[in-house]
């Protein structure tokens, strides 16, 4: 069974530093990794699929990782913006006989100080 | 908008009455997924549907909740006699997977209050 984990929780960073999220996964035999954003009382944003083939995805100032060996995948943001905060999840597909249902870590909700 | 629907976005509904959720997916996509999502938690999955077939069940889908998709296309979520653990925010979300393991795209979700 796979299980996702989101370190730390909630995080604060002042505005303009670069930042890293963490996740951490127990099965390696995944077939992608997603990170999606998700502002409160709102649905889930798609920001980046990582495939079990790749090391990284990169889309503006994001940047996801992935390494199936050590479990982890981060996500680093340069340059943080008050604009992205948010909770950011990431996911993993189990996929048994077709059905791609997604794991989700917890989150860490983000904070940007102006 | 092309994206994934869901209706209504909010409903406070009192403890024991039914309700009723409806997904529309982003269209010619063959699947579709509902998760519920608590407060400071991840969305978990509840079901799953191929086309018009719902091919598996979350054991947190108690025999309370129903969930259809007549002619593979919109999706409807029912909770009969609802309780207040009920109370979460019910999304949405539809992929088009053709042999491949396929990116699921989400709604808005819908936020149940049970009081």
């Amino acid at each position: 069974k796979q299980e996702v984990t989101q370190i730390p929780a909630a995080l604060s960073v002042p505005e303009g530093e670069n930042l890293v999220l963490n996740c951490s996964f127990t099965d390696s035999a995944i077939y992608n990794l997603q990170w999606f954003r998700q502002d409160p009382g709102k649905g889930l944003t798609s920001l980046l699929l990582i495939q079990s083939s790749q090391r990284e995805q990169t889309s503006g100032r994001l940047n996801a990782s992935l390494d199936k060996s050590s479990g982890r995948s981060t996500l680093y943001i340069a340059a943080s913006q008050p604009g992205d905060s948010a909770t950011y999840l990431c996911a993993s597909p189990v996929s048994n006989f077709g059905n791609e249902k997604l794991t989700f870590g917890t989150g860490t909700r983000l904070t940007i100080i102006p | 908008d092309t994206g994934v629907s869901q209706n209504p976005r909010h409903k406070i509904t009192k403890r024991g009455q039914n309700v009723t959720f409806r997904c529309d997916p982003i269209s010619e996509h063959n699947r579709l997924y509902w998760y519920r999502q608590t407060l400071g938690q991840g969305p978990e999955f509840l079901t799953y549907f191929q086309n018009e077939a719902q091919l598996e069940k979350s054991r947190l889908l108690s025999d309370r909740f129903s969930a259809e998709r007549p002619k593979g296309s919109f999706s409807t979520l029912e909770i009969q006699r609802t309780e207040q653990g009920d109370s979460a925010m019910y999304l949405c979300a539809s992929s088009l997977s053709e042999g491949g393991v396929g990116i699921q795209y989400f709604g808005a979700g819908t936020r149940l209050s049970v009081l």
